[in-house]
């Protein structure tokens, strides 16, 4: 069975300083995705990574899958309070498109 | 441009009443379709799959039931709530790209069984 462990579960950080959100598990994946989620809505897909070793970013985001394709982490550098929600890796179920969340990573910012 | 509806955003039912929650998909054909439902703060489970009219796969024992009687049009339901039915329903499609499935989720329904 494919499972998505995620830590930590709770961060909560000031404005300014960087943080890593790590995505874990013992299966491999031929891709990964990361989602951010505000409270009371859908997730909002940030980045799909499918290389093993790859690093993406998007602004002051830093995205890397592991060599092996089994984890990935997310990095931010200066967190902002609109940084804040619920970040969700995921990824493909036996290499179909339906999709395995991992179990979630609250971020709160605070100015 | 694509864009996907529910309602309705909230619901307050009681334990043994029905439930029925709509999605729908604009701007795209013969999308597959999901339904998940996300526990406070935390992920998301797959609950029903579908890849096109009355083709629906259940992905777990529940009280839940699902139909897609048109292309862009996914229903969850349930004869009788139960208190554990309680939590966040996402309805999402999505389009595969590059071998890599991408998913676009609509706004939620809230819905708490009293």
């Amino acid at each position: 069975t494919q499972l998505l462990e995620q830590s930590p579960q709770f961060l909560s950080i000031q404005e300014g300083e960087n943080l890593t959100v790590y995505c874990n598990s013992s299966s491999v994946f031929s891709s990964l995705q990361w989602y951010r989620q505000e409270p009371g809505e859908g997730p909002v897909l940030l980045v799909t990574v499918v290389t093993g070793g790859e690093v993406k970013k998007l602004k002051r985001l830093t995205f890397q899958f592991g060599d092996a394709r089994k984890d990935s982490s997310l990095h931010i550098t200066a967190a902002q309070p609109g940084d804040t929600g619920l970040y969700l890796c995921a990824g493909p179920i036996n290499n179909t498109d339906k999709l395995i969340f991992g179990t979630g990573t609250r971020l709160q910012v605070f100015p | 441009s694509q864009t996907i509806h529910q309602w309705p955003a909230t619901l307050v039912q009681p334990v043994g009443s029905p439930l029925s929650l709509e999605c729908t998909v604009e701007g795209t054909s013969n999308p597959n379709l999901y339904w998940y439902r996300q526990a406070a703060g935390r992920g998301l489970q797959l609950l029903f799959y579908s890849v096109g009219i009355g083709q629906i796969s259940s992905e777990v024992p529940q009280n839940l039931s699902a139909s897609r009687p048109q292309d862009r049009q996914f229903i969850l339901s349930s004869k009788k709530l139960l208190l554990s039915d309680s939590g966040f329903y996402l309805c999402a499609w999505s389009v595969l790209a590059g071998g890599v499935g991408t998913q676009y989720f609509g706004p939620g329904t809230r819905l708490t069984v009293l």
